[in-house]
């Protein structure tokens, strides 16, 4: 079955700055979500990516994809406050109905 | 319009009990699927629905039962809780679990076994 690393699996950062967070398949990637958590709330979808290069951004996230290398990246510029949460990567099913996840990576932003 | 709609967003149980968690979607999506949520572990399936009448198992199914007898509705049920179960339970839904779909999750459920 396929598997979902991310990286880091937590971090912290200060406001301002910019940060990326790392999701790698033990699979060949036809495709990633990428979705945000907010504690005590449900998951956010963020975006999709579904070819091998693709780039993505929303407000001040940005993700790619690598195909080649089985990894996409999700990258915040500038992060903020409100950009705290765990981030979640997705893959679309391999097979009927088993989408998979990564662990999650929690980001915390100071002030 | 509502979304994905769970209940209740909190209950303690205590071991032996049993209880089911409530889950609604009014897009008339055709998938609907159960998660659990642990510390470090991401989300795991624990079981999933292609349409009314048709139910699988996920990857961590075992103490968990579901049905779908309509579109709306896909009830998990916990016939005998164990600690073990002790986590956050999402459910969500899409309209299809093929190809590029994306799924819509509700608030989760918060459960603790005693």
């Amino acid at each position: 079955s396929q598997e979902l690393e991310q990286s880091p699996q937590s971090l912290i950062v200060q406001e301002g700055k910019n940060l990326t967070i790392n999701c790698t398949s033990s699979k060949t990637l036809y495709g990633l979500y990428w979705y945000k958590q907010k504690y005590g709330e449900g998951l956010i979808f963020l975006m999709m990516l579904q070819k091998g290069g693709e780039e993505k951004s929303h407000e001040k996230i940005t993700a790619k994809l690598d195909e080649k290398k089985q990894q996409s990246s999700l990258h915040i510029t500038a992060s903020q406050p409100s950009h705290a949460g765990i981030y979640l990567c997705g893959a679309p099913p391999t097979s009927y109905g088993k989408l998979t996840f990564g662990q999650g990576t929690i980001l915390t932003v100071h002030p | 319009n509502a979304g994905v709609t769970q209940t209740p967003k909190f209950q303690v149980l205590k071991t032996g009990q049993s209880m089911t968690l409530q889950c609604a979607q009014d897009m008339n999506h055709e998938y609907m699927s159960w998660y659990r949520q642990d510390p470090g572990m991401g989300l795991r399936l624990i079981h999933y629905s292609v349409g009314a009448g048709i139910t699988d198992q996920g990857e961590v199914p075992n103490g968990y039962n579901v049905s779908r007898s309509t579109t709306e509705d896909f009830p998990l049920r916990l016939l005998s809780a164990a600690p073990s179960q002790t986590s956050v339970y999402f459910c969500a839904s899409s309209y299809s679990n093929t190809g590029a779909n994306v799924l819509t999750f509700g608030a989760g459920s918060r459960l603790t076994v005693l």
